[in-house]
């Protein structure tokens, strides 16, 4: 089956540098999305990863391994409005995108 | 970045009605539109694949006969809930993209949330 895993939640203190790490099994591979979700609100895009290597935009970057399924998402110089739930995404070979379910972060002064 | 317009943004309806949310591609022609079920601390979940012009793909598990889902233009799709209840209760969110090649990411729209009482 196809799988994503990120870790549930993650804590960090404001103006450090969190990572947080998406792994995935899917069926193909046509790209791997993060969003970011703030409660109770739709998710926003932040970066699409096709090749390996990392991607910068700003504060965050987004790195992918396709080898080893495997991509990360760096938050720098953290922000309390960072406090959101990011999501992994990939889409498979059929072009559907495969969901994580998130990771919590957690923003501490 | 494109824009993906839902409304309403938050309905309460009484148990045994229908609601119809919208969801609308200001900017660009939305090709494929999909919704999404999204239960608190959940992740989102597929319910289907609306392509213009033609028949939803639902996701397994999801009833079409309840979820009514029309996408008659490239610009907007409607998901209708039938005779909705209590456990309908739920965020539901739209993306729209205008192609299933490259790195053409979804747009979501704000999406809706849902109360049955």
């Amino acid at each position: 089956g196809q799988n994503i895993d990120q870790p549930t939640e993650m804590t960090a203190t404001e103006g450090a540098i969190v990572q947080i790490n998406c792994t995935y099994q899917t069926s193909g591979f046509n790209g791997l999305f993060w969003y970011q979700q703030h409660a109770g609100e739709a998710p926003t895009f932040l970066s699409y990863n096709v090749l390996d290597g990392l991607e910068e935009k700003g504060r965050f970057s987004s790195f992918l391994s396709r080898s080893k399924g495997y991509s990360y998402l760096l938050l720098k110089e953290l922000q309390m409005k960072d406090s959101a739930s990011y999501l992994c995404a990939v889409r498979d070979s059929n072009y559907q995108l495969i969901w994580g379910a998130g990771t919590k972060l957690i923003i501490k002064p | 970045g494109a824009v993906v317009s839902q409304h309403p943004s938050w309905v309460i309806c009484k148990s045994g009605t229908s609601v119809k949310i919208e969801c609308r591609s200001l900017d660009f022609q939305a090709t494929t539109m999909f919704w999404y079920r999204q239960f608190p601390k959940q992740s989102l979940m597929l319910m289907a694949t609306s392509n213009e012009g033609s028949k939803a793909t639902y996701e397994q598990g999801v009833e079409k006969d309840k979820f009514l889902i029309n996408h008659a233009s490239l610009t907007l799709s409607t998901l209708t809930v039938t005779s909705a209840h209590p456990e309908d209760s739920s965020f539901y969110i739209c993306s729209a993209s205008w192609g299933i090649a490259g790195n053409t990411e979804a747009f979501f729209g704000q999406g809706t949330r849902l109360t049955v009482v």
